[in-house]
Protein backbone atom coordinates (compact mmCIF):
# COMPACT_ATOMS: atom_id res chain seq x y z
CA UNK A 1 0.00 0.00 0.00
CA UNK A 2 1.08 3.64 -0.18
CA UNK A 3 3.91 4.91 2.90
CA UNK A 4 3.80 7.98 3.54
CA UNK A 5 7.03 8.79 4.96
CA UNK A 6 7.24 11.82 7.88
CA UNK A 7 10.25 12.82 10.09
CA UNK A 8 11.55 13.84 12.04
CA UNK A 9 9.45 11.16 14.50
CA UNK A 10 9.98 13.92 17.29
CA UNK A 11 11.61 17.04 18.33
CA UNK A 12 12.05 19.45 21.42
CA UNK A 13 11.02 23.08 20.69
CA UNK A 14 11.80 25.91 23.17
CA UNK A 15 9.54 28.60 22.62
CA UNK A 16 9.95 31.29 20.08
CA UNK A 17 12.06 28.50 17.99
CA UNK A 18 10.81 27.42 14.43
CA UNK A 19 9.86 24.13 13.68
CA UNK A 20 10.09 22.53 10.67
CA UNK A 21 8.56 18.41 9.30
CA UNK A 22 8.29 16.78 6.14
CA UNK A 23 6.33 13.98 4.49
CA UNK A 24 7.62 12.52 1.38
CA UNK A 25 5.91 9.87 -0.86
CA UNK A 26 6.37 7.26 -3.26
CA UNK A 27 3.31 7.74 -4.57
CA UNK A 28 1.75 10.84 -6.24
CA UNK A 29 -1.00 13.01 -4.30
CA UNK A 30 -3.99 15.13 -5.20
CA UNK A 31 -3.45 16.93 -2.16
CA UNK A 32 -1.72 17.49 0.95
CA UNK A 33 -3.05 18.28 4.18
CA UNK A 34 -1.79 18.23 8.00
CA UNK A 35 -2.94 17.51 11.00
CA UNK A 36 -2.31 18.00 14.92
CA UNK A 37 -3.60 16.02 17.37
CA UNK A 38 -3.63 16.03 20.89
CA UNK A 39 -3.76 13.49 23.66
CA UNK A 40 -7.07 11.48 23.30
CA UNK A 41 -8.48 13.67 20.36
CA UNK A 42 -9.42 13.60 17.16
CA UNK A 43 -6.94 15.18 14.02
CA UNK A 44 -7.85 18.44 13.59
CA UNK A 45 -6.97 19.84 10.26
CA UNK A 46 -4.70 22.64 9.98
CA UNK A 47 -3.90 23.37 6.20
CA UNK A 48 -5.05 21.88 2.68
CA UNK A 49 -2.89 21.94 0.07
CA UNK A 50 -4.06 21.40 -3.62
CA UNK A 51 -1.68 22.40 -6.16
CA UNK A 52 1.91 21.38 -6.88
CA UNK A 53 4.06 23.91 -5.62
CA UNK A 54 1.57 25.59 -3.23
CA UNK A 55 2.60 27.35 -0.55
CA UNK A 56 -0.15 28.76 2.40
CA UNK A 57 -0.06 29.71 5.56
CA UNK A 58 -2.16 29.76 8.68
CA UNK A 59 -0.83 32.03 11.09
CA UNK A 60 2.41 30.69 12.27
CA UNK A 61 1.97 27.84 10.53
CA UNK A 62 3.34 27.82 6.65
CA UNK A 63 3.04 24.06 4.44
CA UNK A 64 3.88 23.66 0.94
CA UNK A 65 2.68 21.06 -2.00
CA UNK A 66 5.74 19.65 -3.38
CA UNK A 67 6.40 19.90 -7.17
CA UNK A 68 6.64 16.77 -8.02
CA UNK A 69 3.39 15.82 -5.94
CA UNK A 70 5.25 13.39 -3.89
CA UNK A 71 6.55 15.61 -0.91
CA UNK A 72 5.13 18.05 1.43
CA UNK A 73 6.66 20.29 4.42
CA UNK A 74 5.20 22.11 7.25
CA UNK A 75 6.77 25.02 9.40
CA UNK A 76 5.61 26.66 12.64
CA UNK A 77 7.14 30.08 13.46
CA UNK A 78 8.10 31.07 16.83
CA UNK A 79 6.60 28.40 18.40
CA UNK A 80 4.49 28.15 21.88
CA UNK A 81 3.48 25.74 24.37
CA UNK A 82 0.00 25.19 22.93
CA UNK A 83 1.86 24.06 19.55
CA UNK A 84 3.46 20.50 21.53
CA UNK A 85 0.86 17.83 20.02
CA UNK A 86 1.39 15.30 17.11
CA UNK A 87 1.51 16.69 13.66
CA UNK A 88 0.46 14.21 10.71
CA UNK A 89 0.31 14.90 7.22
CA UNK A 90 -1.98 12.68 5.25
CA UNK A 91 -1.78 12.84 1.64
CA UNK A 92 -5.51 11.78 -0.65
CA UNK A 93 -7.66 12.42 -3.77
CA UNK A 94 -10.99 13.73 -3.69
CA UNK A 95 -13.68 11.59 -2.10
CA UNK A 96 -11.44 8.87 -1.33
CA UNK A 97 -8.97 7.78 1.75
CA UNK A 98 -6.31 9.69 3.32
CA UNK A 99 -3.00 8.08 3.63
CA UNK A 100 -1.46 9.33 6.83
CA UNK A 101 2.19 9.60 8.07
CA UNK A 102 3.51 8.63 10.95
CA UNK A 103 3.62 11.77 12.74
CA UNK A 104 5.74 13.80 14.34
CA UNK A 105 5.59 14.51 18.25
CA UNK A 106 6.58 18.07 19.19
CA UNK A 107 7.61 18.45 22.85
CA UNK A 108 9.18 21.27 25.02
CA UNK A 109 12.91 21.16 26.18
CA UNK A 110 13.12 21.39 29.94
CA UNK B 1 -19.26 25.43 14.10
CA UNK B 2 -20.82 22.62 12.53
CA UNK B 3 -18.86 19.32 13.91
CA UNK B 4 -18.05 15.33 13.33
CA UNK B 5 -19.78 13.81 16.80
CA UNK B 6 -19.10 10.54 17.89
CA UNK B 7 -20.46 8.30 20.61
CA UNK B 8 -19.68 6.83 22.99
CA UNK B 9 -16.49 8.03 23.70
CA UNK B 10 -15.42 5.30 25.55
CA UNK B 11 -16.64 1.15 24.93
CA UNK B 12 -15.51 -1.23 26.58
CA UNK B 13 -16.45 -5.17 25.08
CA UNK B 14 -15.60 -8.38 25.94
CA UNK B 15 -13.64 -10.70 23.60
CA UNK B 16 -16.23 -11.86 21.11
CA UNK B 17 -18.91 -9.54 21.63
CA UNK B 18 -20.83 -7.11 18.96
CA UNK B 19 -20.15 -3.62 19.12
CA UNK B 20 -21.71 -0.47 17.46
CA UNK B 21 -19.92 2.38 17.06
CA UNK B 22 -21.73 5.58 16.25
CA UNK B 23 -21.04 8.88 14.69
CA UNK B 24 -22.97 12.28 13.29
CA UNK B 25 -21.15 13.96 10.50
CA UNK B 26 -21.15 17.62 9.59
CA UNK B 27 -25.29 18.16 8.18
CA UNK B 28 -24.45 19.11 4.24
CA UNK B 29 -21.60 16.71 3.89
CA UNK B 30 -21.64 13.41 1.53
CA UNK B 31 -18.54 11.49 2.09
CA UNK B 32 -18.30 9.43 5.08
CA UNK B 33 -15.45 7.57 6.90
CA UNK B 34 -13.72 5.19 9.48
CA UNK B 35 -10.32 5.11 10.47
CA UNK B 36 -8.93 3.91 13.78
CA UNK B 37 -5.88 4.63 15.48
CA UNK B 38 -3.89 2.24 17.55
CA UNK B 39 -2.52 3.58 20.85
CA UNK B 40 0.95 5.53 19.67
CA UNK B 41 0.50 4.77 16.07
CA UNK B 42 -0.71 6.21 13.23
CA UNK B 43 -4.38 6.81 11.48
CA UNK B 44 -5.22 4.16 9.37
CA UNK B 45 -8.48 3.96 7.10
CA UNK B 46 -10.89 1.43 7.40
CA UNK B 47 -13.82 2.52 5.02
CA UNK B 48 -15.03 5.28 3.36
CA UNK B 49 -18.98 5.72 2.14
CA UNK B 50 -20.68 7.83 -0.35
CA UNK B 51 -24.43 7.17 -1.86
CA UNK B 52 -25.40 4.74 0.45
CA UNK B 53 -22.80 2.50 -0.29
CA UNK B 54 -19.08 1.82 0.77
CA UNK B 55 -16.88 3.35 -2.42
CA UNK B 56 -13.80 2.37 -0.53
CA UNK B 57 -12.00 -0.19 2.41
CA UNK B 58 -8.94 -1.52 3.34
CA UNK B 59 -7.61 -4.50 4.13
CA UNK B 60 -8.40 -4.28 7.57
CA UNK B 61 -12.12 -4.08 7.02
CA UNK B 62 -13.19 -7.67 6.87
CA UNK B 63 -16.19 -9.44 7.44
CA UNK B 64 -16.20 -8.59 10.32
CA UNK B 65 -16.69 -4.94 10.25
CA UNK B 66 -19.62 -3.14 8.74
CA UNK B 67 -21.40 0.54 7.86
CA UNK B 68 -24.34 1.93 7.77
CA UNK B 69 -26.28 5.23 7.42
CA UNK B 70 -29.60 3.96 9.45
CA UNK B 71 -31.13 8.18 8.21
CA UNK B 72 -30.05 10.90 7.25
CA UNK B 73 -28.00 11.88 10.26
CA UNK B 74 -26.11 8.98 11.58
CA UNK B 75 -23.42 6.76 10.81
CA UNK B 76 -22.36 3.83 12.14
CA UNK B 77 -19.43 1.23 11.99
CA UNK B 78 -20.40 -2.07 13.27
CA UNK B 79 -17.46 -5.30 14.68
CA UNK B 80 -19.72 -8.42 14.72
CA UNK B 81 -17.40 -10.25 16.80
CA UNK B 82 -14.62 -7.92 18.73
CA UNK B 83 -10.84 -9.61 18.97
CA UNK B 84 -8.49 -8.19 21.15
CA UNK B 85 -6.90 -6.59 18.46
CA UNK B 86 -9.44 -4.41 17.61
CA UNK B 87 -8.72 -2.72 20.74
CA UNK B 88 -8.02 1.01 18.99
CA UNK B 89 -9.56 4.45 18.72
CA UNK B 90 -11.88 5.19 16.39
CA UNK B 91 -12.74 7.73 14.39
CA UNK B 92 -15.06 8.99 11.97
CA UNK B 93 -14.73 11.60 9.34
CA UNK B 94 -16.97 13.72 7.08
CA UNK B 95 -16.38 15.68 3.68
CA UNK B 96 -18.47 17.92 1.85
CA UNK B 97 -18.12 16.80 -2.03
CA UNK B 98 -15.77 18.88 -4.24
CA UNK B 99 -13.25 19.46 -1.88
CA UNK B 100 -10.70 17.40 0.03
CA UNK B 101 -10.70 18.14 3.57
CA UNK B 102 -12.01 15.63 5.75
CA UNK B 103 -13.16 16.77 9.10
CA UNK B 104 -12.59 14.26 12.31
CA UNK B 105 -14.66 13.38 15.22
CA UNK B 106 -13.01 13.11 18.60
CA UNK B 107 -13.11 9.31 18.66
CA UNK B 108 -14.77 6.40 20.46
CA UNK B 109 -11.64 4.25 22.29
CA UNK B 110 -13.02 0.98 21.84
CA UNK B 111 -11.30 -1.37 24.81
CA UNK B 112 -11.77 -5.47 23.85
CA UNK B 113 -10.87 -7.48 27.40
Amino acid sequence: GQQLNQSPQSMFIQEGEDVSMNCTSSSIFNTWLWYKQDPGEGPVLLIALYKAGELTSNGRLTAQFGITRKDSFLNISASIPSDVGIYFCAGGRAGNMLTFGGGTRLMVKP
Amino acid sequence: EPEVTQTPSHQVTQMGQEVILRCVPISNHLYFYWYRQILGQKVEFLVSFYNNEISEKSEIFDDQFSVERPDGSNFTLKIRSTKLEDSAMYFCASLLSGIYEQYFGPGTRLTVT
